[in-house]
Formats: C-alpha cells, structure tokens, sequence
C-alpha cells in the first residue's frame, strides 16, 4: 500500500495569506495525485486531479504542482471559505489518503 | 448537473447485512466507474470499493473484501454496495463518488452527500 504523508497537520494563517500544502508518497505515483476539500458536514470536493490539472468550477487560487514522490497544493490568497481540510490522495495500484491538513484561522 | 443520492444507512448489529443505494443522473452512467469511499466518524478517508462502467470489473479494499460486494443497475442508474458481516470499525459515512471513465479508476470527480452506517450492539 502506498502511504501519503500530509505535512503540516494543521497550518493556521489569515484570510488573504498564502497557503502552502506539502503531500509525500512512500513510492513514486507518477503524476496520478489528486487533492480534496472537505468542510465540517460536508462531503469532500476534488480540486486538483493529476498533480496539477484544476476540477471543474474550482478557483485559479487553487494551484498543484509535483511529481513522483513530493507533492504541494498552493492556494496563492485564502479566502474566508477556503478553510477547511485538505487530502491528498494517489491512484496507484489502491487508491489511498492522506491523513489531511487542517487550514485554520489565525 | 451530475447528482448521486445515497441511502440505505442506518443502525446494524455486529455481524448484521445492510445495502447502500446510489442513484445517480446528469452524465453517461454507462461510462463512468463508481465508487464507494467512507470515513468514520472524525477520521480521515478510506476507499472502499469500486465498479468500472460495464459492471464487469470489480475492486475492494483489504479491509471489506469477502464481506461487501459492489454491483451496478444500469436501467436504474445505481449503484449498490452490500455490506455483510459488519463489524464495529464498519461504522463510517458512506459516499458514493463518480470516477474516471470505463474501467479506470481511483478519482472521485463528484460525490453523493453521504449515508451513516453505524454498527453498534
């Protein structure tokens, strides 16, 4: 199975700031890399598929950038709604999560 | 506009059965893998199973294989997971997701609201 390692578990930052989302698979996916929103009482929303490409209706201050084994979700100025969890997730052989990050506010 | 509609949730003993539906509308069901991905109460998520476009290929995790079978109507548009033997650690929110097109799979582009399964004495 592969491991998706999120780092930090929780990142706390003000609206407006630049958040920066760290994912590391224990081997490499290749590009196969997607990142999930979720909010309490919600289910989660796909943001980025394949490492870098945007979901449909997603904001351009969503950004994924990475390959192999290191990945990174930037969202270049947080805005009230986007806090909230954030997964990774790979599409190897099984399909697995990251444990999430947490975007709080300060 | 793509919609996926879960029910079938509810309270289960330990060893007990429960089937989860998914009715789904707004794309081509045919074409698209479904899949079954849960998260237990203030966890993180866990996916469950999966079923390509033609119903002929199937996936699950370690954790549920030989206890839930997924399967698919095409007339109906739904998608069903039966769920045998639960356990306490079954219990979790069931979401229904549509995936990547034919038999590939492994990205959920749209989720049903979810559906609480809960496994308790």
């Amino acid at each position: 199975e592969i491991v998706l390692t999120q780092s930090p578990a929780t990142l706390s930052l003000s609206p407006g700031e630049r958040a920066t989302l760290s994912c590391r698979a224990s081997q490499s996916v290749s590009s196969y890399l997607a990142w999930y929103q979720q909010k309490p009482g919600q289910a989660p929303r796909l943001l980025i598929y394949d490492a870098s490409n945007r979901a449909t209706g997603i904001p351009a201050r969503f950004s994924g950038s990475g390959s192999g084994t290191d990945f990174t979700l930037t969202i270049s100025s947080l805005e009230p709604e986007d806090f909230a969890v954030y997964y990774c997730q790979q599409r190897g052989n099984w399909p697995t999560f990251g444990q999430g990050t947490k975007v709080e506010i300060k | 506009e793509v919609q996926l509609l879960e029910s079938g949730g509810g309270l289960v003993q330990p060893g007990g059965s429960l089937r989860l539906s998914c009715a789904a509308s707004g794309f081509p069901f045919s074409s698209y893998a479904m899949s079954w991905v849960r998260q237990a109460p203030g966890k993180g998520l866990e996916w469950v199973s999966v079923i390509s476009g033609s119903g002929e290929t199937t996936h699950y995790a370690d954790s549920v294989e030989g206890r839930f079978t997924i399967s698919r109507d095409k007339s109906e548009k739904t998608v069903y997971l039966q769920m045998n033997s639960l356990r306490v650690e079954d219990t979790a929110v069931y979401y229904c997701a549509k995936d990547l097109p034919g038999s590939r799979f492994g990205e959920a582009h749209n989720w049903g609201q979810g559906t609480l399964v809960t496994v308790s004495s």
